[in-house]
Formats: structure tokens, C-alpha cells, sequence
């Protein structure tokens, strides 16, 4: 069965660091990419990135190119979200998501289950 | 930058039909899109349904049907059941990127 286990809440101040995680199991974690979905509160998903862990390729929407960081270590099948300096306005939940590409199509199938980042003085 | 139309809200009685579109500003979606479906329910995370236009996963029910229609991707609920009540978003392919819809929040009364 794939799974894509997320790691839990989390509260922190204005410009501390934070890594997230998205550890995916059942399937081979080289093969797919993990892409990463913010929903602030009240509000819509929004793409925010994607990760080819096999050679981490990595691929920014350019609305968070910068303000984010998204890698993968394949030894431990994690996929992560950095932040360097979190804003209040990083508040929101944050999924990691499996996208696959083959036989000419790309699509999405399992889901994490979400991390709940709050950024508060 | 590129933008995904959905229609905000939807209403639909217990055993109908209803179809939700999902619009491209760069003009007509088309199969290259991979037009993807995905329900989310209060306090749940996001869950897919549709993928590659018109493909059920596993989980999926038979009463989600997607396609193409005028220029659009569509997601078709037949025989709508009340759980069916949730917010649905599309999702598109733009050659390296991934664009959502603002998402349709479905009632079913």
C-alpha cells in the first residue's frame, strides 16, 4: 500500500527555521516525484513545488521559488519543505503528495496527511 | 500567470446529476493538460478522484465520471449521494508546472 506519512504540528515564531517531512513507503521512492500543496486557512490548494527524488530534479512554482526549499534524501524515501526565516503569513497546512509519469500522462494519486505549520509571535 | 476557473459554488438534490468545469486562461484544455480531479472534505486532507481527463483510480466510484466539454475539463456526478458533499478542485498541467483551480464547493440539498 503506498503511504505518504507527514510529520506532525508544528508552532513557531517569525524568523525561525523549519523543515517539514513526507516519508513514503509501498512504492519505489525513486521513480515518482513528491509534490508539496499549501492551504492557508479558509482557503484553496495551491501548487507549490515538486521533487524528482531519484535525481532531485526539483521544480519551483515561481510564486515560491525563494521562499521555500524542497529536497528529498532517497536513503530514508523523506521528501522535506525548508523554510530559512517563517513569516506569519506561512501559516497554513501543508500537504506532500505522490505525481507520477507514465504510459503519457502525469497525475497525482496518494495524499499525506497533512502538517499543520503555525507561525505566531 | 496563469489562471484555473472553477465555478465557486454548486447545488444538487440527493440522486442527481451535476457537472462541475474546470477553465484554462490560456485558452482550451485539451488531454496535454492531464487534467486531474481531487475531492477535499472538511478537516480532511485532499483525496484524487480523476486523472489523465477521464480516469478513475481505484477508489474512485463509478458515479464520478470526468471528460472534456466546450473547451473545458468536467467532472460529472451521476446519482449524487450525500457525502458527496465536499469542495472539488481540478488540477492542470502547464509543460514543467502544476496549476489549481479556486475549487467548487459542493452542497448536496
Amino acid at each position: 500500500e503506498v503511504q505518504l506519512v507527514q510529520s506532525g504540528a508544528e508552532v513557531k515564531k517569525p524568523g525561525e527555521s523549519l523543515t517539514i517531512s513526507c516519508k513514503g513507503s509501498g512504492y519505489s521512492f525513486t521513480t515518482s516525484w513528491i509534490g508539496w500543496v499549501r492551504q492557508m486557512p479558509g482557503k484553496g490548494l495551491e501548487w507549490m513545488g515538486i521533487i524528482y527524488p531519484g535525481d532531485s530534479d526539483t521544480r519551483y512554482n515561481p510564486s515560491f521559488q525563494g521562499l521555500v526549499t524542497i529536497s528529498a534524501d532517497k536513503s530514508i524515501t523523506t521528501a522535506f519543505l525548508q523554510w530559512s526565516s517563517l513569516k506569519a503569513s506561512d501559516t497554513a497546512m501543508y500537504y506532500c503528495a505522490r505525481v507520477i509519469s507514465a504510459a503519457g500522462i502525469r497525475w497525482l494519486d496518494s495524499w499525506g496527511q497533512g502538517t499543520l505549520v503555525t507561525v505566531s509571535s | 500567470q496563469t489562471v484555473v476557473a472553477q465555478e465557486p459554488s454548486l447545488t444538487v438534490s440527493p440522486g442527481g446529476t451535476v457537472t462541475l468545469t474546470c477553465a484554462s486562461s490560456t485558452g482550451a484544455v485539451t488531454g496535454g493538460y492531464y487534467p486531474n480531479w481531487i475531492q477535499q472534505k472538511p478537516g480532511q486532507a485532499p483525496r484524487a478522484l480523476i486523472y489523465g481527463t477521464n480516469l478513475r483510480h481505484s477508489w474512485t466510484p463509478a458515479r464520478f465520471s470526468g471528460s472534456l466539454l466546450g473547451g473545458k475539463a468536467a467532472l460529472t456526478l451521476s446519482g449524487v449521494q450525500p457525502e458527496d458533499e465536499a469542495k472539488y478542485y481540478c488540477l492542470l498541467y502547464y509543460a514543467g508546472a502544476w496549476v489549481f483551480g479556486g475549487g467548487t464547493e459542493l452542497t448536496v440539498l
